[in-house]
């Protein structure tokens, strides 16, 4: 069984620009989470989708966003990047909502210049 | 309170045990996991114990849980250089889930 899969590994961008990173979970689970992991601020929650909707948001800008299909696969957008977006964004799936037992990807590392 | 706290490093021997602690403050938790992150990587779940369970023991891990202190150990036993990562305690309250800043292990040859 794959595991849970985030595309692409690295990225770089420049301030200003969008990004939209993309996370595949393993085949069966239906809840998504993302995370943003800093060395400064340690790893914190941005939303988690499940059955195609948001059921819950960390304290993140409207300028964070994101979105699941109806395969399950979820999308998380970044407009307007600043500097400090700089980070390795996680994310974790489970068979249901609530993260009873969240297995996660190896991660985006997204660097804004 | 809403934290949950791990000293930030550990160092042992090559052989010897760890045990890496966690401090939680929510008493509604429902599990309290172990996470591994190795360089370059995302997390490994290790092991989790649900919060009615007060010890779990799998192969090398064994996790206590002392829900009156709000304490959570992680103990590995026999520790190899392998074993050399950050390891991350979690709680999950409901659908949110908390983790501390992560407890860097250093295993010594």
């Amino acid at each position: 069984k794959a595991g849970v899969t985030q595309t692409p590994r690295y990225l770089i961008k420049t301030r200003g620009q969008q990004v939209t990173l993309s996370c595949s979970p393993i085949s069966g689970h239906r809840s998504v989470s993302w995370y943003q992991q800093t060395p400064g601020q340690g790893l914190q929650f941005l939303f988690e989708y499940f059955s195609e909707t948001q059921r819950n948001k960390g304290n993140f800008p409207g300028r964070f966003s994101g979105r699941q299909f109806s395969n399950s696969r979820s999308e998380m957008n970044v407009s307007t990047l600043e500097l400090g977006d700089s980070a390795l964004y996680l994310c974790a799936s489970s068979l249901a909502a609530g993260n009873t037992e969240a297995f996660f990807g190896q991660g985006t590392r997204l660097t804004v210049v | 309170g809403e934290d949950v706290e791990q000293s930030l490093f550990l160092s042992v021997r090559e052989g010897d045990s760890s045990v890496i602690n966690c401090t939680y403050t929510d008493s509604s938790s429902t599990y309290l996991y172990w996470y591994k992150q190795e360089p370059g990587a995302g997390l490994q779940l290790l092991t989790y114990i649900f919060s009615n369970m007060d010890m779990k023991q799998d192969q090398r891990l064994t996790v206590l849980l002392n829900k009156k202190d709000k304490h959570l150990s992680l103990r590995i036993a026999d520790t190899q250089t392998g074993d050399s990562a950050i390891y991350f305690c979690a709680e999950a309250i409901y659908n949110d889930m908390r983790f501390g800043a992560g407890t860097r292990l250093t295993v010594k040859p």
